[in-house]
């Protein structure tokens, strides 16, 4: 089992709709949790990061957690063309607090 | 503008011969870390170091060599490069340890012939 795994995708939504990101992770004791979104060429920029369960919210992103079932999702509204982009979902190891582990992403386009 | 530096962008390198792929980040974070991105194969770890002289493997340390002499560099060393290692790589920084996410440099295209 693949410690961080997300649906490859591709996930395409209309515009002004929601997409929902989803990724779960094999190690309980994980402590951290990060949304990244890497444009096509670009770098990944950090989003969100979550740490207790429940909902996070900033803007127009929303980051949930349940850690009871190893599961962090990514909800965004009123989606735009402009959030078309690779999602990254990263833990921090169980085994090492420093090591983060990154999902193989996510890609979203969003149609106009 | 706080930011983590990479350099260079693009590299063409041949099989063997050694290089060093820079990095320094201006935010004063204790945390570095070294990824490479390969398609279908994400984002993997190769070093990470959580202060001057603290440095630790990754997933995929080998044929790399790291340092960190300086809170602000982190140069990432090839000393015999092959063309498996041909890939995208990102260095990248944090404060206080991965708490609060990375910021990450712009990336530099390595390909060994």
């Amino acid at each position: 089992q693949k410690e961080v795994e997300q649906n490859s995708g591709p996930l395409s939504v209309p515009e002004g709709a929601i997409a929902s990101l989803n990724c779960t992770y094999s190690d309980r004791g994980s402590q951290s949790f990060f949304w990244y979104r890497q444009y096509s060429g670009k770098s990944p920029e950090l989003i969100m990061f979550i740490y207790s369960n429940g909902d996070k919210e900033d803007g127009r992103f929303t980051a949930q957690l349940n850690k009871a079932s190893q599961y962090v999702s990514l909800l965004i509204r009123d989606s735009q063309p402009s959030d078309s982009a690779t999602y990254l979902c990263a833990v921090n190891a169980k085994t090492s607090y420093d090591k983060v582990i990154f999902g193989p992403g996510t890609s979203l386009s969003v149609i106009p | 503008e706080a930011q983590v530096t990479q350099n260079p962008r693009y590299l063409i390198t041949v099989t063997g011969k050694k290089l060093t792929v820079t990095c320094s980040q201006n935010m004063n974070h204790e945390y570095m870390s070294w990824y490479r991105q390969d398609p279908g194969l994400g984002l993997r770890q190769i070093y990470y170091s959580m202060n001057v002289e603290v440095t630790d493997k990754g997933d995929v340390p080998e044929g790399y060599k790291v340092s960190r002499k300086e809170k602000r560099n982190f140069p990432l060393i090839l000393e015999s490069p092959s063309p498996n290692q041909t890939s995208l790589y990102f260095c990248a920084s944090s404060s206080q340890r991965s708490n609060y996410g990375y910021t990450f440099g712009s990336g530099t295209r390595l390909t060994v012939v």
